[in-house]
Formats: C-alpha cells, structure tokens, sequence
C-alpha cells in the first residue's frame, strides 16, 4: 500500500463548479497535511495546510482532514480556468523525521 | 529574499557521465530534501538531510550521492550507475514540521 494515495485523474469540471480532490494516507501517526498546486514544468506551491480535524478554508479553498478516517480533501469552489494543474497531496511522516510523503498527484480541468 | 535556488534549470548528460545538480537555500532551514519526478508521477524521495554532515536514503537512492557540508547547500550526484536519469529533480527545505519550500527544478536530459 502507497503511503499517500491519490486519484490519478484526469478531474474535469466545468468554469464555476466546486472541485473536489481527494487524499488518503496510511500512517497513523502523520501529524501534518498539505496540498500543493504544480503548474506544467514548475515546481509546486503551497495551497494549504492542516493539522488538525475539521475544516480550514481561506478563499476558495478549503481543506477537509479526518484523521480516524485517514482522509484528507480539498474543495476549490468557483473554479477558474487558472486553476487547472495537477495537486499534490502531501503527508509528513510521523516518528520524528516529518519527511515530506506525496501522493502522485491529480490533474484538475477546468473548462470554460 | 529568502528561498531555494536550484541550478543549472536543463542539463544533458551523456552516458557514463557523472552529473551534479546544485541547491542552494538561504531559508536558515535545518532540513533538505532531493525528489525526482516522473511524467504523470509523483515526488519520490531520493536523499534528505536533517543537519550538517548527515544524510540519509531515500526510496529510490540508488544511482545517486549526496553530501552535505554546509547548512545552506544540499548537491546531488547523478552517477552512471543511475541507468535511467532523465527526469525533473526537486529540492526542498522545511522547518520541522512544516510545509516544504521548493527550488525551480531541474530537468535531466539524457543524450
């Protein structure tokens, strides 16, 4: 089993839809969750970040964690053109190193 | 400004030769990480570093050296024992904990 799992994708969605990217990872122990947005040939960004169960939104994004579950999301509401790429899920790995773990990402299409 | 700087951006090796992709931080951070994606892939792990002087194997190391000798700088070898370099490499750096910084990339070409 892959430590970080991801839908490969690709995820279409129409202009003005709600997006949404799912993650699930399989080491208890992670603490610490992210997703990050990479644009064809660039390195990638930070889009979000999480700790704790819940929701966490900032704009049109919000990141869903559950930790029981092993699950995390991310909701991108209003989706732009701009927005599609490929989004990498990101764990960092529990037992003192917080080695950054990644998904293989998925590939969101936003069509006008 | 603070940040990752990765060099050269394209490098063409040929076979048998050994290649050194360098990374450069001035985030003050303690951790450094090399990853090599693939088309369609993931980030997978080749050697991190959590201090000066010491490193560690990641998931698919082989084929690769690194060294660390000072807290700012993280160079990884391409050697040819790697048989199939031709990739895009990543470096990064994090706080503990934290969410990782990364350089522009650099993309191997093997001619």
């Amino acid at each position: 089993q892959k430590e970080v799992e991801q839908n490969s994708g690709p995820l279409s969605v129409p202009e003005g839809a709600i997006a949404s990217l799912n993650c699930t990872y399989s080491d208890r122990g992670s603490q610490s969750f992210f997703w990050y947005r990479q644009y064809s040939g660039k390195s990638p960004e930070l889009i979000m970040f999480i700790y704790s169960n819940g929701d966490k939104e900032d704009g049109r994004f919000t990141a869903q964690l559950n930790k029981a579950s092993q699950y995390v999301s991310l909701l991108i509401r209003d989706s732009q053109p701009s927005d599609s790429a490929t989004y990498l899920c990101a764990v960092n790995r529990a037992g003192g190193s917080y080695i950054p773990t990644f998904g293989r990402g998925t590939s969101l299409i936003v069509h006008p | 400004d603070g940040g990752i700087t990765q060099s050269p951006k394209y490098l063409f090796r040929k076979e048998g030769q050994n290649v050194t992709l360098s990374c450069e931080q001035n985030l003050n951070h303690d951790a450094m990480y090399w990853y090599r994606q693939d088309p369609g892939q993931g980030l997978r792990l080749i050697y991190y570093s959590q201090i000066v002087n010491d490193f560690q194997k990641g998931d698919i190391a082989e084929g690769y050296s690194v060294s660390r000798e000072k807290k700012e700088s993280f160079p990884l070898t391409v050697t040819s024992a790697q048989k199939n370099p031709t990739a895009f490499y990543l470096c990064a750096s994090t706080r503990k904990n934290t969410e990782a910084f990364f350089g522009q990339g650099t993309r191997l070409t093997v001619v």
